[in-house]
């Protein structure tokens, strides 16, 4: 148990549409990073969150946004669904150390929300 | 920005010791290395991180050489409870905090 859900775990869309994934930190973490997990290959980063604000972003384009809560909840909404979009996506929330000279702290990830887009 | 190259998968029986060694070859002077294992419909779960030398927890032990160009993940006396994937991982605060995941190495534990 990390501490991390995210809802739904499971949907099914269909090209074109818009779909919205949740994500509850695990209390006291303020960072929060999604991440897209094609079948059979690694966590691909997405963006992610610092107090609110979107403190880094991969190689996503623009369709892809995100939100970080005052609570630090976070979502992800995709527009103009594309095949290429399953996957598994996944949240993973930290306590941002920064100061510490550069460290990542440890992320902890959510199940993950497995999307299907048809 | 650095990058992470894995072996993508090893065989290994119960019992035995298990070294995945990772390159990262552009690695910042601030950067960490972090080890996550990942099960099947799982999302990662931290193993380890390191900055230099050598660092051991309850699970495994990691070891930096000095020119931290690359790092190796030690897993002690695997069971097949541990058949998973493992991925390397550098912090790159430099980047916006964009973390970077290989392709994994592929860990099968046979009895």
């Amino acid at each position: 148990e990390t501490g991390v859900t995210q809802s739904p775990t499971h949907l099914i869309k269909t090209r074109g549409q818009q779909v919205t994934l949740r994500c509850s930190s695990q209390s006291g973490h303020n960072t929060v990073s999604w991440y897209q997990q094609a079948l059979g290959q690694g966590p691909q980063f997405i963006f992610q969150y610092y107090r609110e604000e979107e403190n880094g972003r991969g190689n996503f384009p623009p369709r892809f946004s995100g939100l970080q809560f005052p609570n630090y909840s976070s979502e992800l909404n995709v527009n103009a669904l594309e095949l290429d979009d399953s996957a598994l996506y996944l949240c993973a929330s930290s306590l941002d150390v920064r100061g510490a000279g550069g460290r990542t702290g440890e992320l902890f990830f959510g199940e993950g929300s497995r999307l299907t887009v048809l | 920005l650095a990058k992470t190259t894995q072996p993508i998968s090893m065989d290994s029986y119960e019992g035995q010791e298990v070294n995945i060694t990772c390159s990262h070859n552009n690695i910042a002077t601030n950067d960490y290395i972090t080890w996550y294992q990942q099960f099947p419909s799982q999302g990662p779960r931290f193993i380890i991180q390191g900055y230099k030398t050598k660092v051991t927890n309850e699970v495994a032990s990691l070891f930096i050489p000095a020119d931290r160009k690359s790092s190796t993940l030690s897993l002690p006396r695997v069971s097949l409870s541990d058949t998973a994937v493992y991925y390397c991982l550098v912090g790159e605060e430099a980047a916006g905090n964009k973390l970077t995941f290989g392709g994994g190495t592929r860990v099968l534990v046979k009895p």
